[in-house]
Parts: C-alpha cells; sequence; structure tokens
C-alpha cells in the first residue's frame, strides 16, 4: 500500500532559526496536505498542493510539491515560539481504491527553544 | 459553517470494559467520515472510513469496531478493552467527492487500566 514517510522525526531550533520538514511519498499522489497538531491538540489543516512543482506561502511557512508529485516540503523561516508542535504531510494516491483515504506521514515534532 | 463534536474528551476505562466514542459533524451532508488513532507521541493511523450510512471500511484488524447509524453519526466500539488500546482517538470529517481534506474533532484521549 502507500507509504508516506517525513522527516525528520523531531527537530529542535533555536527561536529565529530555519526550519524545514520533508515528505516522501511511495507513489504518486493526486495532493499533499499538510497539518499542525500543537501538543495536546487535534490536527489543523494547513494547506493543500495540487499542481505538479506547486509552491504556496502563508506568512512565514512555504510549501512545495514536487514535480514528479511525490514529495513535498515545508519550510519555516525565523521560527517563533508559537510554531512549536507537530507537522504533518498526508497524501491520496492519484488514482484506484483509496483515492479518498488520506495517509499520513509520523510526522515532525518542532521544539523552538527562545 | 460546519463543525464536528466528539466527545468524551477523556476517559480511563479498565482493561476488559466496553467502549463507545461518539462522533457528529453538523452543517454538511453525507461526509466521509474517519477513524483515527494517534499512539503516545506520534502518528495518525486510520482505523475506520465510512462514505455512507452502515458503510464501514476497516483499514486495520483489532478489536474495535465502527457503526454509522446516521449520516453525519459515526460510533466506534469495543466490546472488551485492551491495554494497547490506550491513545488519542481522532474522528474525522471530509465532502464527499472532490479532494480530500480532513476536518479533525478534538480527539479523545483514551487510557486502559
Amino acid at each position: 500500500g502507500q507509504q508516506v514517510m517525513q522527516i525528520p522525526q523531531y527537530q529542535h531550533v533555536q527561536e529565529g532559526e530555519d526550519f524545514t520538514t520533508y515528505c516522501n511519498s511511495s507513489t504518486t499522489l493526486s495532493n499533499i496536505q499538510w497539518y499542525k497538531q500543537r501538543p495536546g491538540g487535534h490536527p489543523v489543516f494547513l494547506i493543500q498542493l495540487v499542481k505538479s512543482g506547486e509552491v504556496k506561502k502563508q506568512k512565514r511557512l512555504t510549501f512545495q510539491f514536487g514535480e514528479a508529485k511525490k514529495n513535498s516540503s515545508l519550510h519555516i523561516t525565523a521560527t517563533q515560539t508559537t510554531d512549536v508542535g507537530t507537522y504533518f504531510c498526508a497524501g491520496s494516491p492519484s488514482s484506484g481504491a483509496g483515492s479518498y483515504q488520506l495517509t499520513f506521514g509520523k510526522g515532525t515534532k518542532l521544539s523552538v527553544i527562545p | 459553517s460546519q463543525t464536528i463534536h466528539q466527545w468524551p474528551a477523556t476517559l480511563v476505562q479498565p482493561v476488559g470494559s466496553p467502549l463507545s466514542l461518539e462522533c457528529t459533524v453538523e452543517g454538511t451532508s453525507n461526509p466521509n467520515l474517519y477513524w483515527y488513532r494517534q499512539a503516545a507521541g506520534r502518528g495518525l493511523q486510520l482505523l475506520f472510513y465510512s462514505v455512507g450510512i452502515g458503510q464501514i471500511s476497516s483499514e486495520v484488524p483489532q478489536n474495535l469496531s465502527a457503526s454509522r447509524p446516521q449520516d453525519r453519526q459515526f460510533i466506534l466500539s469495543s466490546k472488551k478493552l485492551l491495554l494497547s488500546d490506550s491513545g488519542f482517538y481522532l474522528c474525522a470529517w471530509s465532502v464527499r467527492g472532490g479532494l480530500q481534506r480532513d476536518f479533525f474533532g478534538q480527539g479523545t484521549r483514551l487510557t486502559v487500566v
């Protein structure tokens, strides 16, 4: 079945440093989504990328979808303590059974040292 | 606007006891519904999904079951809980058709003792 791998598992950064998490799928995706889960909370949708090579920005967050639609990245510029949490990527296959199911990566847990 | 309600927020249950977690969605019709489990720390594991009333698909064999008695109601059950059932259970919904985007409930933190 489809697998979505995400690295790193953990990342500790000093406040103000940049942060990047990477997501790789074993199969071509119809779209990639990113979620953020604050400690003790539930995942909250951040963004969805659909097109090959697509890049989207949300303030200090930059999301990229690879040309082959099998990988993605989330980059945070100048991290702040409010960025703390676990970031998940999730994707569904481009066709076939399960195309309406999301497969989540294991997430990257970001800690920001003030 | 659409909202999703999940309860209870926390639950402590003894081994061998039954379980019933309920999730309801408001403000939308014919949603796809999902139950996920998140083990201590991390990743989201899809347990069940439903594309309609009475239609349940299981992703992981286990002693849990799910039911969808009404269009916007999704229930996760167990007849006898195991210690390994402890975790954070999340209900989610998405719009039927088109690209799936999950909207999550607040979650239930289950501790089996």
